[in-house]
């Protein structure tokens, strides 16, 4: 199975600042990496997909990045609805894992 | 407006079963592999199961392979997850989603790709004596 770890698991954050999270896979997924968003009690959103495609409906201020092995989420400057759970995903082969999540809060 | 929305969830004994329904709406269900995601109390996003748009194909993860199974009947638009002999780390609240695929060419190949664009709400199970 591929595993999936994110850095940091966790983060505190201003309005207004930059943010980036990384996610590392076991093996090389090439592109097939997709970023979600979730708060709490709320299903998860999905926001970036084939690692740098925007959603429909997600603002721009989030950008993705990367190949391989090696994967970004970038906010560009956060807003107080960005204040979530933010999860990587591969789907190059199934069991289709997740990473563990890195939290952002309100500093 | 796509939707999908869980149902059956509930507390059980260890041991015990239940079968969980995910209605969809808004989109041709039966033109999209559809998957099974629970996420336990705290914890982060696990993927269950999969099934493939004609049902012809299932997967699961190893924790459940066995004790679950994955259904769908395209007539009624509804994804069923049949969960048996159901343990205390299976309490979770389970999501269905469903997965987009594109194909994208890239210098005369043909890339699939994939992506869980639309989920429900969730239903929660509670496996305790």
């Amino acid at each position: 199975d591929i595993q999936m770890t994110q850095s940091p698991s966790s983060l505190s954050a201003s309005v207004g600042d930059r943010v980036t999270i990384t996610c590392r896979s076991s093996h090389n997924i090439y592109t097939y990496l997709n970023w979600f968003q979730q708060k709490p009690g709320k299903a998860p959103k999905l926001l970036i997909y084939i690692a740098s495609s925007l959603q429909s409906g997600v603002p721009s201020r989030f950008s993705g990045s990367g190949s391989g092995t090696d994967f970004t989420l970038t906010i560009s400057s956060l807003q107080p609805e960005d204040f979530a759970t933010y999860y990587c995903q591969q789907s190059f082969g199934t069991p289709r894992t997740f990473g563990p999540g890195t939290k952002v809060d309100i500093k | 407006e796509m939707q999908l929305v869980e149902s059956g969830g509930g507390l059980v004994q260890p041991g015990g079963s239940l079968r969980l329904s995910c209605a969809a709406a808004g989109f041709t269900f039966s033109s999209y592999w559809m998957h099974w995601v629970r996420q336990a109390p705290g914890k982060g996003l696990v993927w269950v199961s999969r099934i493939k748009s004609d049902g012809s194909s299932t997967s699961y993860a190893d924790s459940v392979k066995g004790r679950f199974t994955i259904s769908r009947d395209n007539a009624k638009n509804t994804l069923y997850l049949q969960m048996n002999s159901l343990r205390a780390e299976d309490t979770a609240v389970y999501y269905c989603a469903r997965e987009e695929i594109i194909v994208i060419s890239d210098a005369g190949d043909y890339n699939y790709y994939y992506y869980m664009d639309v989920w429900g709400k969730g239903t929660t199970v509670t496996v305790s004596s």
